[in-house]
């Protein structure tokens, strides 16, 4: 079985400034781990994954994501947020092999960016 | 591809009634996803179809819920007697043969 833990429910930032989003996990086997972007009344978007190799992913929309084995984190980071970014985000694992790939989501972190 | 699509976006029901929820995959993805999502809370796994195949349920699944994927296809979830506690999103997604899942835009469900 697998759990996630978003440190944060709310990170209030500004436009132009960096972000970063937290996001551990506990797991008993290999797992794939997952940021997701919902935007109000609509459904999840995939912003990166981490499979395996490079522990630094880069996503859409100028995001990236490190993966450390060690602390069992998956943080997200931007260097310079928009507007547009405000939205509720989602981290998640699921284990590896088998063929049932479902998803354990965190709480999620409401990104709101002010100008 | 034209994405997941999910129908209807919005139903509202009264206590007791049945509801049916419907859900298009990317075509040729041959595994599906329902997920539930309350409000305040990441999604949580309902259930998984590998082609027509029901695979797994989540304990979450009670017996007023079930399932369908007929041919392999779309896929139908049907919540009978509905209660107050079932109002929440509901998410479906597919993937092909990866661990990548495609998210529909759910449907939304709010039981008075």
């Amino acid at each position: 079985a697998q759990s996630v833990t978003q440190l944060d429910s709310q990170v209030p930032v500004f436009e132009e400034a960096p972000v970063e989003l937290r996001c551990n996990y506990s797991s008993s086997v290999s797992v794939y781990l997952f940021w997701y972007v919902q935007y109000p009344n609509q459904g999840l978007q995939l912003l990166l994954k981490y499979l395996s190799g490079s522990t630094l992913v880069k996503g859409i929309n100028g995001f990236e994501a490190e993966f450390n084995k060690s602390q069992t984190s998956f943080h997200l980071r931007k260097p310079s947020v928009h507007i547009s970014d405000t939205a509720e985000y989602f981290c998640a694992v699921s284990g590896r092999g088998g063929s049932n790939y479902k998803l354990t989501f965190g709480k999620g972190t409401l990104l709101t960016v002010n100008p | 591809d034209t994405g997941v699509s999910q129908n209807p976006r919005h139903k509202i029901t009264k206590r007791g009634q049945n509801v049916t929820f419907r859900c298009d995959p990317i075509s040729e993805h041959n595994r599906l996803y329902w997920y539930r999502q309350t409000l305040g809370q990441g999604p949580e796994f309902l259930t998984y179809f590998q082609n027509e195949a029901q695979l797994e349920k989540s304990r979450l699944l009670s017996d007023r819920f079930s399932a369908e994927r007929p041919k392999g296809s779309f896929s139908t979830l049907e919540i009978q007697r509905t209660e107050q506690g079932d109002s929440a999103m509901y998410l479906c997604a597919s993937s092909f043969p990866s661990e990548t899942q495609y998210f529909g835009p759910g449907t939304r469900l709010l039981v008075l």
